[in-house]
């Protein structure tokens, strides 16, 4: 069965700080892997999403790489802003088109 | 934790019916649930947010009329897809906040739809 972890499940910074936010699964049998953010009262921002052939995505500021045989992903962002304060999950897609979703990593970026 | 299910999980039908799904809260009780679309190898996209008891907000480029979404109870809401077309064909995810004070929501496994 799959399980998505993600560590840690809160974290609070100073602004200007690069981070890194982690995500695991158990299981390497998945289609894509997806990073996304959620603000407050606010549906779901979809922020990178890589393919399980491929090994990172970029945008702008934010990184993500997937290491499929290891189960494990990070998202890194760099040089953060008080704007990125927001809870940041991430998914993957396994066979029947199911998602699993960790359980989020609640970010503060302190101005 | 908060479990939210869809159901069907996937579904095949013929190019001109109308298909419904249901999105529960299991143990919650939701005033709030969202519908999102995913297109192959696509980014996760907002359709339209549903309060219980009144009409849902569809996001722009959302055809009210074609997703008629029904959120009667804060355990449940539907999607349902009428007169639907090959080019309808996604993957439909939906999840569901506590209440209003809180930023809290928690996601269903997503439900594929393939229209033939």
């Amino acid at each position: 069965k799959q399980e998505v972890t993600q560590i840690p499940a809160a974290l609070s910074v100073p602004e200007g700080e690069n981070l890194v936010l982690n995500c695991s699964f158990t299981d390497s049998a998945i289609y894509n892997l997806q990073w996304f953010r959620q603000d407050p009262g606010k549906g779901l921002t979809s922020l990178l999403l890589i393919q399980s052939s491929q090994r990172e995505q970029t945008s702008g500021r934010l990184n993500a790489s997937l290491d499929k045989s290891s189960g494990r992903s990070t998202l890194y962002i760099a040089a953060s802003q008080p704007g990125d304060s927001a809870t940041y999950l991430c998914a993957v897609l396994i066979d029947n088109y199911q998602l699993i979703w960790g359980a989020g990593t609640k970010l503060i970026i302190k101005p | 934790g908060a479990v939210v299910s869809q159901h069907p999980s996937w579904v095949i039908c013929k190019s001109g019916t109308s298909v419904k799904i249901e999105c529960r809260s299991l143990d919650f009780q939701a005033t709030t649930m969202f519908w999102y679309r995913q297109f192959p190898k696509q980014s996760l996209m907002l359709m339209a947010t549903s309060n219980e008891g009144s009409k849902a907000t569809y996001e722009q480029g959302v055809e009210k009329d074609k997703f008629l979404i029904n959120h009667a109870s804060l355990t449940l809401s539907t999607l349902t897809v009428t007169s639907a077309h090959p080019e309808d064909s996604s993957f439909y995810i939906c999840s569901a906040r506590v209440g209003a004070s809180t930023d809290t929501q928690y996601f269903g496994p997503g439900t594929r739809l393939t229209v033939l």
